[in-house]
């Protein structure tokens, strides 16, 4: 079955960089999302990689993919105060023709002055 | 602005009665989900829609209900048949029911049942 796992907690410095880690079991994904939580609000999407790309940067964030190693990690630069939130990392799995994401647990991710 | 708008914020229920938790959105989007959320723990899914008038089990429906009567709505019902209904409840919804189609979700429900 699908499993994704994440550390659970990360705390960095203001303008320094936070790497979020991420592994993944389900080798016919073909999307690999991360997603942002802030307190008490829904799930905000960051950003998406295609399982046939092996990075992708969005601004201050960057995306790296190991399909071998089905290691997936978030690169967020500079980092501010404001990417104090819980970070998530999903999986897409087929369903007949259903998508169906299967999420990690989320790492809280806390920057400090 | 489109969205996915999710009411109450809060819901205070005693156990045995059911509760109904609202989901609309006028993203025109086909497909629409549902997810429990618990501390420490990732998303669950509960029910899922590709399409108006159907819909499919999760990975943990047991004690839930759902409709999805009209394309901008999905309802959840949690019966008193769910052994631990207290929980962060989060719709979601996607253009279409694909893996390429990303889920935008709405600022979620929390429920207590004492």
């Amino acid at each position: 079955g699908e499993d994704v796992e994440q550390s659970l907690f990360l705390s960095v410095r203001e303008g320094d960089s936070s790497v979020i880690n991420c592994t993944y079991t389900d080798s016919s994904s073909t999307y690999l999302y991360w997603y942002k939580q802030e307190p008490g609000a829904g799930l905000q999407l960051l950003t998406y990689i295609f399982s046939n790309m092996d990075m992708k940067q969005d601004q201050r964030l960057t995306v790296l993919l190991n399909k071998k190693d089905k290691h997936l990690s978030l690169r967020i630069a500079d980092t501010q105060t404001g990417d104090s939130a819980i970070y998530f990392c999903a999986e897409t799995s087929n369903t007949g023709t259903a998508s169906k994401l299967t999420f990690g647990t989320g790492t809280r991710l806390q920057v400090t002055l | 602005d489109g969205g996915i708008t999710q009411s109450p914020k809060y819901l205070f229920r005693k156990e045995g009665q059911n509760v109904t938790l609202s989901c609309e959105q006028n993203l025109n989007h086909d497909a629409m989900y549902w997810y429990r959320q618990d501390p420490g723990q990732g998303l669950r899914l509960i029910y899922y829609s590709q399409i108006v008038n159907d819909f499919q089990k999760g990975d943990i429906a047991e004690g839930y209900s759902v409709s999805r009567e009209k394309k901008e709505s999905f309802p959840l019902t949690v019966t008193s048949a769910q052994k631990n209904p207290t929980a962060f409840y989060l719709c979601a919804s996607s253009r279409y029911p694909g893996q390429n189609s990303p889920l935008h979700f709405g600022n979620g429900t929390r429920l207590t049942v004492t």
